[in-house]
């Protein structure tokens, strides 16, 4: 079980907007700002989409946002496309003795 | 451009190491920390590790402390990571990372093309 818990799926027609939720199970992980967001295309590499809870990396389109609150980070993407039609992961550093934690995943459909 | 280049496919024996490189292009290697991340096939992404450029010294995930080995070879703008004991289920794609940090992981910016390994008796 990891200690960061998203969604197996969610779902979206495009042009709608979707969020994707990532609880922590640990209070070394509520208490940092280190989240990260990664867009995993079949068969290719992660890539970074969003880091420290809300920075987006040049290049990336600004449809996607993220947030956090309390023990939950965020991850929206609005004006769903085709092209996002991919499995999302987050990510956050902990104080723990895996310095490094991943949520296990989501796929997003695009209807 | 910015990229990280990693070796290629392996098949091992249960009992084996193996070690992938990562050679960086493109940015100041130093100044920059690495992780090191796997995915088993059909299963999401596992932290195995970084290079922390901050202090030159690695961190390991505990499930891995006494398994795992990174280095870096600075002259050579490489990074890798030895894996002993493989067992089948150390088959996986294994993955380098650049952070966009050196001392705390604040993102993965820039991935290797994945390393296949696998374990096959």
């Amino acid at each position: 079980q990891s200690a960061l818990t998203q969604p197996a799926s969610v779902s979206g027609s495009p042009g709608q907007s979707i969020t994707i939720s990532c609880t922590a199970h640990s209070s070394g992980i509520g208490g940092y700002n280190y989240i990260s967001w990664y867009q995993q295309l079949p068969g290719k590499a992660p890539k970074l989409m969003i880091y420290d809870i809300s920075n987006r990396p040049s290049g990336v389109s600004n449809r996607f946002s993220g947030s956090k609150s309390a023990n939950t980070a965020s991850l929206t993407i609005s004006g769903l496309q085709a092209e996002d039609e991919a499995h999302y992961y987050c990510a956050s550093y902990t104080t723990g003795r895996i310095l490094v934690v991943f949520g296990g995943g989501t796929k997003l459909t695009v209807l | 451009q910015v990229q990280l280049v990693q070796s290629g496919t392996e098949v091992k024996k249960p009992g084996a190491s193996v070690k992938v490189s990562c050679k960086a292009y493109g940015y100041t290697f130093n100044n920059y920390a690495m992780h090191w991340v796997r995915q088993a096939p059909g299963q999401g992404l596992e932290w195995l590790g970084w290079f922390n450029a901050g202090n030159g010294y690695p961190i390991y995930s505990e499930k891995f402390q006494g398994r795992l080995t990174i280095t870096r070879d600075t002259s050579a703008s490489t990074d890798y990571m030895e894996l002993n004991g493989l067992r089948s289920e150390d088959t996986a794609v294994y993955y380098c990372a650049k952070d966009t940090g050196y001392s705390t992981p604040v993102g993965m910016n820039v991935w290797g093309q994945g390393t296949t390994v696998t374990v096959f008796s």
